[in-house]
Formats: C-alpha cells, sequence, structure tokens
C-alpha cells in the first residue's frame, strides 16, 4: 500500500515571496514515482514536476523545485517567486513503476497576496 | 493538440437516478483512469483501463458502478441509483500505456450533485 500524507491544509504567500509545501509517503517499493499536482478553481489538474525516485537529482522545473529526500521519505515542493496564477490546490502524489493509479494527498491550498 | 476532455462539466441528478459521465482521451493514449474527488475522501482512483480491458476495478465503491471503454478510445462512467453520497467531482485521466512513469493528463472533471 501506498500513502501520501500533506500536513499543511492551507499556506499563504506573498506575491514574489517563496512557499515550501511539504509532503511525506510511505511505500514498499523500491522504483516509484513522486509528483506535485495543481489544481486552480477550473478543477483542471495539472502537473507541475515530477521526481523519480532512482534519481538523486532534485527536480526543478523554472520556479518549481523539490527536495527529495529518499531515506526521510519527504518530497516537499518549494515555489520560487510566487505569483498570483500559482493560487491553487497542490497534490502531492505517488505511484510506482509496476503500478498505474496515483495516490494522493489530501492537498494543500496556496493563497497568494498581492 | 486536444487534451482529455469530459461531459458533461456539470450534472445536478435527483437520488435514484442513473447518471452517465463521458470521458475522451487524448488521441493515442492507451491507458484511461477514473478517479473521484470528494470532501470527505479527497482524490481516490475507481478504475483504469488498458485499451478496452479494465484490469483493475477494485476502486469502484460499489456494484452501482460500471465503467466501459469502447474502441480503445471513448470511457463512460455509469452510477445506477445514484445516492447523496455519489456528490464529487470524477475525473478522467489518460497516459500513452499504463505505468507509474508514464505522466497523467487529466481533463477537466465531471462535477456531480445528488439532491
Amino acid at each position: 500500500a501506498q500513502t501520501v500524507t500533506q500536513s499543511q491544509p492551507e499556506m499563504s504567500v506573498q506575491e514574489a515571496e517563496t512557499v515550501t509545501l511539504s509532503c511525506t509517503y510511505d511505500t514498499s517499493e523500491s522504483d516509484y514515482y513522486l509528483f506535485w499536482y495543481k489544481q486552480p478553481p477550473s478543477r483542471q489538474m495539472i502537473l507541475v514536476i515530477r521526481q523519480e525516485a532512482y534519481k538523486q537529482q532534485n527536480a526543478t522545473e523554472n520556479r518549481f523545485s523539490v527536495n527529495f529526500q529518499k531515506a526521510a521519505k519527504s518530497f516537499s515542493l518549494k515555489i520560487s517567486d510566487s505569483q498570483l496564477g500559482d493560487a491553487a490546490m497542490y497534490f502531492c502524489a505517488q505511484t510506482s513503476s509496476n503500478d498505474y493509479k496515483l495516490s494522493f494527498g489530501a492537498g494543500t491550498t496556496v493563497t497568494v497576496r498581492a | 493538440g486536444a487534451g482529455v476532455s469530459q461531459s458533461p462539466s456539470n450534472k445536478v441528478t435527483e437520488k435514484g437516478k442513473d447518471v452517465e459521465l463521458r470521458c475522451d482521451p487524448i488521441s493515442g493514449h492507451t491507458a484511461l483512469y477514473w478517479y473521484r474527488q470528494s470532501l470527505g475522501q479527497g482524490l481516490e482512483f475507481l478504475i483504469y483501463f488498458q485499451g478496452n480491458s479494465a484490469p483493475d476495478k477494485s476502486g469502484l465503491p460499489s456494484d452501482r458502478f460500471s465503467a466501459e471503454r469502447t474502441g480503445g478510445s471513448v470511457s463512460t462512467l455509469t452510477i445506477q441509483r445514484t445516492q447523496q453520497e455519489d456528490s464529487a467531482v470524477y475525473l478522467c485521466a489518460s497516459s500513452p500505456t499504463g505505468g507509474g512513469k508514464y505522466e497523467q493528463y487529466f481533463g477537466p472533471g465531471t462535477r456531480l450533485t445528488v439532491t
């Protein structure tokens, strides 16, 4: 079984500042994948960033980066230079190479203050 | 190219009625997934299709729920005798094939309200 925990229901950040969202996971698999999805009010889930467990280097995508701590089973998302368009619910998700379904955390709502 | 589309966008139905939700995956994607997003349960997996076959229906909450996929493309999720607890957003996703390394592309979802 795979479980994903997001302990921050809500986070608020000032425009242009940085915010970090926490995620921990649990899996018995050795080959797995971690994701951060963004869900704006339009409901469309958009992939923000992904991390392959076998890669030691933390993934980055423009202003988004992760801190992947494999031993601690932690996968946090950092949003730098926050923009108003970053306001959304963010979900951490996990799957393994021989699986297909995503297991999601409860989500963190990010509010960006102008 | 076109993304995953779902219809209707919103559906209000009376308790006890049947509803059909439709998903059009990205062209060429052989894997298709249904998820449900509700306030109480968060995001939960319902069913996975590889082609027209559903090797995993383990997430379907009851026998009132069924799904099919035809022509390796469009999928329909049917809920019979709807209950108020079925109220949720139903999300569909597709990927080039099944397997964790492939990104799942989501549709905008169908918001179902059972009155």
